[in-house]
């Protein structure tokens, strides 16, 4: 079966200190994967996506950036943390033949 | 410019009567629509979609109505139940899926 994982759950970090989530999809080949947030009472606003190893398309400029080391690995990842990088993040693919969004269970991100 | 609007930042419903959640959207180019559920610390779920080629889709408790013309769709739930309670986002693709974008959500609570 196609699956999603994301990790880890929640992670408290302090300023300045570096980044990395990582995402993994199993079950498919070639996925199409995009990394989300949403900040706190906002909605869902789109990071990256990837549409294969190594194309990584950024959607608004931050503080972070993505990689795609393999087909089915997605990683985000930052330098140095901000207080405004905190939010839940979200990893996603579209399944072959969908047009859905199907979400991983998301990374609480505190920076204090 | 939002592209996709849900108005009510929150709706509170009895158990047992319709919910209606809203949505508009400017881009006529979607062309198809998509609803999410959200509880706290995890990820969307997909619960249903429409394409514009129907203005109606039904899927248990859940139906969702499309009005292009007005650029207007709606999901009524019928009977709410407090399980429903959570986050709906409003999510609309077009291009092929290229362009998916996501409303600010909703917070339904639905009370026993």
């Amino acid at each position: 079966s196609q699956t999603i994982h994301q990790w880890p759950a929640t992670l408290v970090q302090p300023v300045g200190s570096p980044l990395s989530l990582e995402c993994t999809v199993e079950g498919t080949s070639n996925p199409n994967l995009y990394w989300y947030r949403q900040a706190a009472g906002r909605g869902l606003q789109l990071l990256f996506y990837s549409v294969g190893i190594g194309q990584i398309s950024s959607e608004v400029p931050q503080n972070l950036s993505a990689s795609r080391p393999q087909d089915r690995q997605f990683i985000l990842s930052s330098k140095k943390l901000l207080l405004s990088d905190s939010g839940f993040y979200l990893c996603a693919w579209t399944p072959t033949f969908s047009r859905r969004r199907v979400f991983g269970q998301g990374t609480r991100l505190t920076v204090v | 410019d939002q592209q996709v609007k849900q108005n009510s930042p929150s709706l509170s419903v009895q158990e047992g009567r319709i919910s209606i959640l809203n949505c508009d959207y400017t881009n006529s180019m979607f062309d198809y629509f998509l609803w999410y559920k959200k509880y706290p610390a995890e990820g969307p779920t997909f619960l249903i979609s429409i394409s514009s080629i129907k203005d109606k889709n039904e899927d248990g408790r859940f139906t969702v109505f499309l009005n292009k013309s007005a650029k207007h769709l709606s999901l009524h739930i019928v009977p709410s139940q407090p399980g429903d309670s959570a986050v709906y986002f409003c999510a609309a693709s077009g291009n092929y899926g290229q362009n998916f974008v996501f409303g600010p959500g909703t917070r339904l609570s639905v009370l026993p």
